[in-house]
């Protein structure tokens, strides 16, 4: 079964709205989590990485204050898409490692978000 | 800096054939971990096989296998006897340390039945 949980599966808001996309590790506690983004047809593109407890690291050309990322407990990450606009409209998926695992074993992916700001 | 290159934007093979998808990377470090992922319409990223630097056997699962070359920084996956179900879109990626995963462009693969 899913060991990381994402939601909502499905977004549609006006230009303007600020969206809460949830990510959840559902059988272990992650310390770090990861928000990726992806353009129809294209890769995922990491925007940020997200730490219980401390602040997000984000990567060359991302908006901290556009994308807010909180990860207050260690199940949980939240990615806040503030004041939408119809650029922002992707698809959005969350991954999580768990710590007592290596590293040469994988992330765990949500089943994604899609964003549509109309 | 690491950087992950899927030569090939679209694959098609014969239902029941062999299919070989190719990745090359470029890392610095001795010490890493290469992963194929599937992402079929659904757009669940599926692992399909991963491989450690520091081994020289090819991993093999079922259907999937790979050929690394750690000299020539490759590692292309072999898909047997293809399926209506394997077709997706198929991203190699790499992961160093406790550091991020880096993916390649993708490769959409079809099945012809």
């Amino acid at each position: 079964g899913a060991v990381v949980s994402q939601h909502p599966s499905r977004v549609i808001c006006k230009s303007g709205t600020s969206v809460k996309i949830e990510c959840r590790s559902l059988d272990f506690q992650a310390t770090t989590m990861f928000w990726y983004r992806q353009f129809p047809k294209q890769s995922l593109m990491l925007m940020a990485t997200s730490n219980e407890g401390s602040k997000a690291t984000y990567e060359q050309g991302v908006e901290k204050d556009k994308f807010l990322i909180n990860h207050a407990s260690l199940t949980l990450s939240t990615l806040t898409v503030t004041s939408a606009h119809p650029e922002d409209s992707s698809f959005y998926i969350c991954s999580a490692r768990d710590p007592g695992q290596g590293i040469n074993q994988p992330q765990h992916f949500g089943d994604g978000t899609r964003l549509s700001i109309l | 800096a690491q950087t992950v290159t899927q030569s090939q934007p679209e694959m098609s093979v014969q239902e029941a054939e062999t299919v070989t998808l190719s990745c090359t990377y470029d890392t610095s470090e001795s010490d890493y971990y290469l992963f194929w992922y599937k992402q079929p319409p659904s757009r669940q990223m599926i692992l399909v096989i991963r491989q450690e630097a520091y081994k020289q056997q090819n991993a093999t699962e079922n259907r999937f296998s790979v050929n690394f070359q750690k000299a020539a920084k490759s590692f292309s996956l072999k898909i047997s006897d293809s399926q209506l179900g394997d077709a997706a879109m198929y991203f190699c990626a790499l992961i160093q340390g406790a550091q991020k995963l880096v993916f390649g462009q993708g490769t959409r693969l079809t099945i012809n039945p």
